[in-house]
């Protein structure tokens, strides 16, 4: 398994500013990948963040909107850009670890963004 | 394409057997997944079967997987207050745990 951490917990952030979401692993990973979680909704992949490589973005995502910076293989980083209040989610950063037989994503707690 | 149903809420006695159902359209599916997330939590993976599999039994958690039908459940046995939370299923393609596809969550209520 992996334990994973985010900063901020939450944050209250005004309209056409700009977060950035930390995410931190206690091992060494190959993939990490970040979500949305969209209120009363399920979880929407965003992007896969390789160490070394770009993002791959998902269908619906474009990086100047939620650019990452993966520079470590422990590491990485989401940034919400130019906010309105659809962004109002919960973000949440997982990462592929082994795990009783199979590769699983473990998750972090979670990052919860209200755009005013 | 890819989509993973499930019934939006389950209201159970405490000390009762929980179901809670997945269906999922994707017949591709490696593994398939449960996570639990509590209010205001991340997600908690509970556990995972592999598509070759019909049946995973943890502790109280039993995993049924129907491949034919495209239908998963989860069983929690002698479910308690603690258990409530939001339960999602989740389907992967090809090999290991990458791009998980989430189903829509079952929010499951524990009462006294």
């Amino acid at each position: 398994s992996a334990v994973i951490s985010q900063k901020p917990s939450r944050d209250i952030c005004q309209r056409g500013t700009s977060l950035t979401i930390q995410c931190q692993v206690d091992s060494q990973v190959t993939m990490m990948f970040w979500y949305r979680q969209q209120p009363g909704q399920s979880l929407t992949l965003i992007a896969t963040a390789n160490q070394g490589s770009e993002a791959t973005y998902e269908s619906g995502f474009v990086i100047d909107k939620f650019p990452i910076s993966r520079p470590n293989l422990t590491f990485s980083t989401l940034t919400v850009s130019n906010m309105s209040p659809e962004d109002s989610s919960i973000y949440l950063c997982s990462v592929l670890a082994p795990g009783g037989g199979a590769d699983t994503q473990y998750f972090g707690p979670g990052t919860r963004l209200t755009v005013l | 394409g890819e989509d993973v149903e499930q019934s939006l809420f389950l209201s159970v006695r405490e000390g009762d057997s929980s179901v809670i159902n997945c269906t999922y359209t994707d017949s591709s599916s490696t593994y398939l997944y449960w996570y639990k997330q509590e209010p205001g939590a991340g997600l908690q993976l509970l556990t995972y079967i592999f598509s070759n599999m019909d049946m995973k039994q943890d502790q109280r958690l039993t995993v049924l997987l129907n491949k034919k039908d495209k239908h998963l459940s989860l069983r929690i046995a002698d479910t308690q207050t603690g258990d409530s939370a939001i339960y999602f299923c989740a389907e992967t393609i090809g090999g290991g745990g990458n791009k998980l596809t989430f189903g829509t969550g079952t929010q499951l209520k524990v009462e006294l």
